[in-house]
């Protein structure tokens, strides 16, 4: 089956400063990638999302990027604030399956 | 939109005891799943249902375990007996129908405790 490793797992950075956490999957046939944050007693939250057919994906502060020959995957966060804090989850989706295969997570602190 | 609803939010309960975890789906999706995080194990998925229907049930972790969707705004979580090693958070997430049937949205989640 699918495995995702996800590093590091944990990450401090100052506040203003950016992160970055990558990702590696092993099954070529995974085609979509999203990243989950998880706040302290909260559910994963959806942040952004790329599929196989893109490189690289932006949303304001936040950006994914997607090597598929050498299949990983890695998010970056910019300009980082205090509530950037949380634990960050990427996952590989395969649609035999339809299942998605999630890393071990990271938790970012973002220090004032 | 209100959001994957999970009910309760928080259960405690002693060894032996039977638990039900509730969930109600964002409205107009058709796939829904169980999932439980711990902190040794992660994120695993329990069980996924389309269109009411169990579909993969390979990660329930033994008898004990069941699930049950009796319509497409209501899946339940059934633990009989509970046991200690049970406690984790179980979240329910939803996915729509067509091309973003990959994109799942999770609920808050419910922390259970056995004890």
């Amino acid at each position: 089956g699918e495995n995702v490793e996800q590093h590091p797992s944990t990450l401090s950075v100052q506040e203003g400063d950016s992160a970055v956490i990558k990702c590696t999957y092993s099954d070529s046939a995974s085609n979509y990638f999203p990243w989950y944050k998880q706040e302290l007693g909260k559910g994963p939250q959806l942040i952004i999302d790329i599929r196989s057919n893109v490189g690289e994906k932006k949303d304001q502060r936040i950006a994914v990027t997607l090597n598929k020959t050498a299949k990983h995957f890695s998010l970056h966060i910019t300009e980082t604030q205090p509530e950037d804090s949380a634990v960050y989850f990427c996952a590989a989706y395969k649609a035999a399956g339809n299942k998605l295969t999630f890393g071990g997570g990271t938790r970012v602190l973002v220090k004032p | 939109d209100a959001g994957v609803i999970q009910s309760p939010r928080h259960e405690v309960t002693e060894m032996g005891q039977e638990v039900t975890l509730r969930c109600k789906p964002i409205s107009g999706h058709d796939y829904l799943f169980w999932y439980r995080q711990t902190m040794m194990r992660g994120l695993e998925l329990l069980i996924y249902f389309n269109n009411n229907v169990p579909i993969d049930d390979s990660g329930m972790p033994e008898d004990r375990f069941s699930a049950k969707m009796p319509n497409a705004s209501f899946s339940t979580l059934k633990i009989q007996p509970s046991e200690p090693r049970d406690s984790a958070v179980y979240f329910c997430a939803s996915s729509p129908p067509g091309p973003r049937s990959d994109t799942q949205y999770f609920g808050p989640g419910t922390r259970l405790t056995v004890l």
